[in-house]
């Protein structure tokens, strides 16, 4: 069975730290994704990985980074975690050629910035 | 560039009741369609897509969609509703090249009254 499994369900942060969020999937996949999800703005691209030690910006980018060492896991970086990163994280992947477009998701990260 | 709209934010709806939810595309070229259902605090799972043949496309759980090109929308479909359908869903397109990306639309919460 497809498993997108990421590394804390729900986390609280203080403003200015450095916080990791990790991506684990077992499906071998090419592609990986990092997303935010806010109410009334559905889901906004940050980051993504078509291939190990590959990125590529998304449409926010702004005060993230990521890090692809190994094909099964992606992290997503907050340098200089502040107030309005606060929201909800959910790393996707999806497969090479055929299969490119259908995205499994992980259960998702609440990331609280205080 | 594609986009997609999806036209309500949220949708209540007796249990047993019919249910549609809105979705429209737009693209300059052929897409991939997809509707993906969040339920409450867990990730974002594949319901169904269209990628080609019948435009006519369902799900294992009593839900359909119709992709219609001329009116360009898809539109998610379920003729009795139940209180375990009460999630989030979204419309999301794609175009059909392996490097494009998925974009999704802002969600439409369906809410089932008793």
């Amino acid at each position: 069975d497809v498993k997108v499994t990421q590394s804390s369900r729900y986390l609280v942060k203080r403003t200015g730290e450095k916080v990791f969020l990790e991506c684990v999937q077992d499906m071998d996949h090419e592609n990986m994704f990092w997303y935010r999800q806010d109410p009334g703005l559905g889901l906004r691209l940050i980051y993504f990985s078509y291939d190990v030690k590959m990125k590529e910006k998304g449409d926010i980018p702004e005060g993230y980074s990521v890090s692809r060492e190994k094909k099964e896991r992606f992290s997503l970086i907050l340098e200089s975690a502040s107030t309005n990163q606060t929201s909800m994280y959910l790393c996707a992947s999806s497969s090479l050629g055929e299969g490119a477009h259908e995205q499994y998701f992980g259960p998702g990260t609440r990331l609280t910035v205080t | 560039a594609q986009s997609v709209t999806q036209l309500d934010s949220q949708v209540p709806v007796f249990e047993e009741a019919p249910v549609e939810l809105r979705c429209n595309y737009s693209s300059s070229v052929s897409v991939y369609l997809f509707w993906y259902v969040q339920y409450p605090n867990q990730g974002l799972q594949l319901l169904l897509k269209y990628l080609s043949g019948s435009t006519l496309v369902e799900s294992i759980n009593g839900f359909e969609a119709e992709f219609n090109k001329s009116q360009t929308s898809f539109h998610l479909r379920k003729p009795s509703v139940h209180i375990s359908d009460t999630a989030e869903y979204f419309c999301a397109v794609s175009g059909v090249n392996r490097d494009d990306k998925i974009i999704f639309g802002k969600g439409t919460r369906l809410h089932i009254l008793p």
